[in-house]
């Protein structure tokens, strides 16, 4: 079993819809939570960070993480078909050195 | 634009050669890691260089090895490559040695074993 498991999809949504991301993962020690965005033939772009349990906004973009449940996501408001992209889940314990990922979700905002 | 900056951006080699890949962080990082991404594994961390010295070390193989030298860019060796070598290898960096939640990833090197 992954440490990390996320969804691959396909997910395909009209542009103005709330999408929602999700990641589940089995390591307790993780305390910080990161989603990145890659597009084709890109590097991963670091969309936000959060640390232990909560949400944090950052525009468009809202990130959950519940400990408890061991389960993280990331709400896209009122979609755009530039928000076209696999998302990576990735995360870390404290202190360590490494991320550890999910293997993304595809992304398709129609028009 | 991360940043970060990686060469060549597309590798074709034979089984069996030797290729280096380059890796230049964002100014003022210290941290230099490598990952690779596979369709079937995902992204997976090699190693961690921190001002010039291994700091972490993940899924790599000893055919593998890297180095980060005084100016602070790093390479990649990949040698006796195979089939399964072919990936697209990504460099990230960040300013600190530990804590590892904010990296910048490159742009990516896609390598071909043909």
């Amino acid at each position: 079993q992954k440490e990390v498991e996320q969804d691959p999809g396909p997910l395909s949504v009209p542009e103005g819809a709330i999408v929602s991301l999700n990641c589940t993962y089995s390591n307790s020690a993780f305390q910080y939570f990161m989603w990145y965005r890659q597009y084709s033939r890109k590097g991963p772009e670091l969309l936000m960070y959060t640390y232990s349990s909560g949400n944090k906004e950052d525009g468009r973009f809202t990130a959950q993480v519940d400990k408890s449940s061991k389960y993280i996501s990331l709400f896209i408001r009122d979609s755009q078909p530039s928000d076209s992209a696999t998302y990576l889940c990735a995360m870390t314990p404290t202190g360590a050195n490494n991320l550890f990922f999910g293997t993304g979700t595809r992304l398709t905002v129609i028009p | 634009d991360s940043g970060v900056t990686q060469t060549p951006k597309h590798l074709i080699t034979a089984t069996g050669q030797r290729v280096t890949l380059r890796c230049s962080p964002r100014s003022g990082d210290l941290s230099v890691y490598w990952y690779q991404q596979s369709l079937d594994q995902g992204l997976q961390f090699l190693i961690q260089y921190y001002n010039g010295e291994e700091r972490a070390k993940g899924n790599i193989l000893e055919r593998f090895s890297a180095q980060q030298f005084p100016d602070l860019h790093s390479e990649l060796n990949l040698s006796s490559l195979e089939l399964g070598d072919s990936a697209l290898y990504f460099c990230a960096s960040s300013a600190g040695g530990t804590g590892a939640y904010e990296q910048y990833f490159g742009p990516g090197t896609r390598l071909t074993v043909t």
